[in-house]
C-alpha cells in the first residue's frame, strides 16, 4: 500500500536544540497533518494543513504544506525532554468518500536533558 | 468525555485463536477506523466505517473482520489469528467522513498490544 517518506527516521539531540523532519509523497495530497504519539499512547494531532503554501504554527512546532502539494514539513524549536516521542506525518484528500490518511513511517525523537 | 477507548490494553493469543478488539466512541462519531502499527511501517488501515450499518476495507484487511451496528462502537475479529498479527492495534473515529471532515481530524485511543505466539 500506499506509504508517505519521512525522514528523518530519528533524532538524538540535545535540550535546547531546533528539530527539523520532513515528509515526501509521490502523489497529491490536499491535507497534510502531523501528529505525535507518546509511549503507551494513540497519536495525536499536532497540527493540520489545508493549503498549498500553508505555513502553520502551534507553540513551539511549526509545520509548512508545501507548494508541489507531495511534501511538507516539521520544526521543532527549543526542543525539551517532553517533546520526546514518535512523530508521524500523514496525507489526506478531502472531498472524497472517505476520511482515510495515509501515514509516514515516523520519526523517532529523543532529547538529551 | 472518554474519547475512543479500546480493550484489552494487552492481549496473548495462541495461533488460530479468535478474539475480539472493542473500540467505543462517546463523541458521536460518524467515521471509525482500525489500524495497525508495525516497526518501520507507520499506521496501516485495516478497515473502516463511514456510518453504522456501512463497512469497508482499507489496506490491509486480510484476516480481520468489522461491523458496525451503532454509531458508538466498531469492534474488530481476528477469526484465526496468525504470528503476522503481531501487532498494536489503533481504533481512530472522526466527526465527518467527506467534505467539511477537515474540521474533524481523527481521535485515536490508546491501543491494544497484541501477541499471537
Amino acid at each position: 500500500g500506499q506509504q508517505l517518506n519521512q525522514s528523518p527516521q530519528s533524532m538524538f539531540i540535545q535540550e535546547g536544540e531546533d528539530v527539523s523532519m520532513n515528509c515526501t509523497s509521490s502523489s497529491i495530497f490536499n491535507t497534510w497533518l502531523w501528529y505525535k504519539q507518546d509511549p503507551g499512547e494513540g497519536p495525536v494531532l499536532l497540527i493540520a494543513l489545508y493549503k498549498a503554501g500553508e505555513l502553520t504554527s502551534n507553540g513551539r512546532l511549526t509545520a509548512q504544506f508545501g507548494i508541489t502539494r507531495k511534501d511538507s514539513f516539521l520544526n521543532i524549536s527549543a526542543s525539551i525532554p517532553s517533546d520526546v516521542g514518535i512523530y508521524f506525518c500523514a496525507g489526506q484528500n478531502y472531498g472524497g468518500a472517505t476520511n482515510k490518511l495515509i501515514f509516514g513511517t515516523g520519526t523517532l525523537l529523543a532529547v538529551q536533558p | 468525555n472518554a474519547g475512543v477507548t479500546q480493550t484489552p490494553k494487552f492481549q496473548v493469543l495462541k495461533t488460530g485463536q479468535s478474539m475480539t478488539l472493542q473500540c467505543a466512541q462517546d463523541m458521536n462519531h460518524e467515521y471509525m477506523s482500525w489500524y495497525r502499527q508495525d516497526p518501520g511501517m507507520g499506521l496501516r488501515l485495516i478497515h473502516y466505517s463511514v456510518g453504522a450499518g456501512i463497512t469497508d476495507q482499507g489496506e490491509v484487511p486480510n484476516g480481520y473482520n468489522v461491523s458496525r451496528s451503532t454509531t458508538e462502537d466498531f469492534p474488530l475479529r481476528l477469526l484465526s489469528a496468525a504470528p503476522s498479527q503481531t501487532s498494536v492495534y489503533f481504533c481512530a473515529s472522526s466527526y465527518s467522513k467527506g467534505q467539511g471532515f477537515y474540521n474533524s481530524p481523527l481521535h485515536f485511543g490508546n491501543g491494544t498490544r497484541l501477541t499471537v505466539t
